[in-house]
């Protein structure tokens, strides 16, 4: 098992873009967050998801939204893209809502 | 609200030496603690929740509710140590959201 995978791992994109981001969770877990880490601070909760829907969501704009496939793979959208938005994007994946999450590698988004 | 504070952003010590990496919390209800670890060119990974009352790779914590505290402790550092290490608190009505404090840096010099 590969664990949580994310792709792409970076990203350049400009001012006013969007971008889709993706993950696949863990064999055998089927709810997926999302955080985004700024550089030198902590992870930050963006969303969650379960059975195909945003479950609990942090406090960040509309602009982030989301998806969760039947397969559990999930998508993190992002529009109109602002400077800010740059950070390192990750993905875990859990057995149920409340469970254990495991993180993946990330993707690094870098907003020019 | 609910907030994670880890007043080092670096903590330098000498391998032997004792190690101990301070979380403070801010949450008015029943909370979940935990520490993750994240070594050179790795990803996040969970090192220890307070609830497990164990110790993993000689670290322990201790859930203080009165001093609102969820300090990692190791007696003696080892320089596989050295990483970046994040508390992180899950409330009782959050669901899965953790949220994380800002990390502190372990260097453990041979």
């Amino acid at each position: 098992d590969a664990g949580v995978t994310q792709s792409p791992t970076h990203l350049i994109k400009t001012r006013g873009q969007q971008v889709t981001l993706r993950c696949s969770p863990k064999s055998g877990h089927d709810t997926v967050s999302w955080y985004q880490q700024a550089l030198g601070q902590g992870p930050q909760f963006i969303f969650q998801y379960y059975e195909e829907e945003e479950r609990q969501r942090g406090n960040f704009p509309d602009r982030f939204s989301g998806h969760q496939f039947p397969n559990y793979s999930s998508e993190l959208n992002v529009n109109a893209l602002l400077l800010g938005d740059s950070a390192l994007y990750l993905c875990a994946s859990s057995f149920g809502p409340s469970y254990e999450q495991y993180f993946g590698p990330g993707t690094r988004l870098t907003v020019t | 609200a609910q907030r994670v504070t880890q007043p080092e952003k670096l903590l330098s010590v000498f391998k032997g030496a004792p190690v101990e990496l301070k979380c403070n919390y801010s949450y008015s209800g029943s909370p979940e603690l935990f520490w993750y670890v994240q070594y050179s060119r790795q990803r996040l990974q969970l090192l220890l929740r307070h609830i497990s009352r164990e110790s993993i790779k000689g670290f322990t914590a201790d859930l203080n509710k009165g001093e609102t505290s969820f300090h990692l402790k190791k007696p003696f550092a080892q320089e596989e140590d050295s990483a970046m290490y994040y508390c992180a608190l899950r409330g009782d009505n959050a669901g899965n959201m953790l949220t994380f404090g800002g990390g502190t840096r372990l260097m453990v010099k041979p």
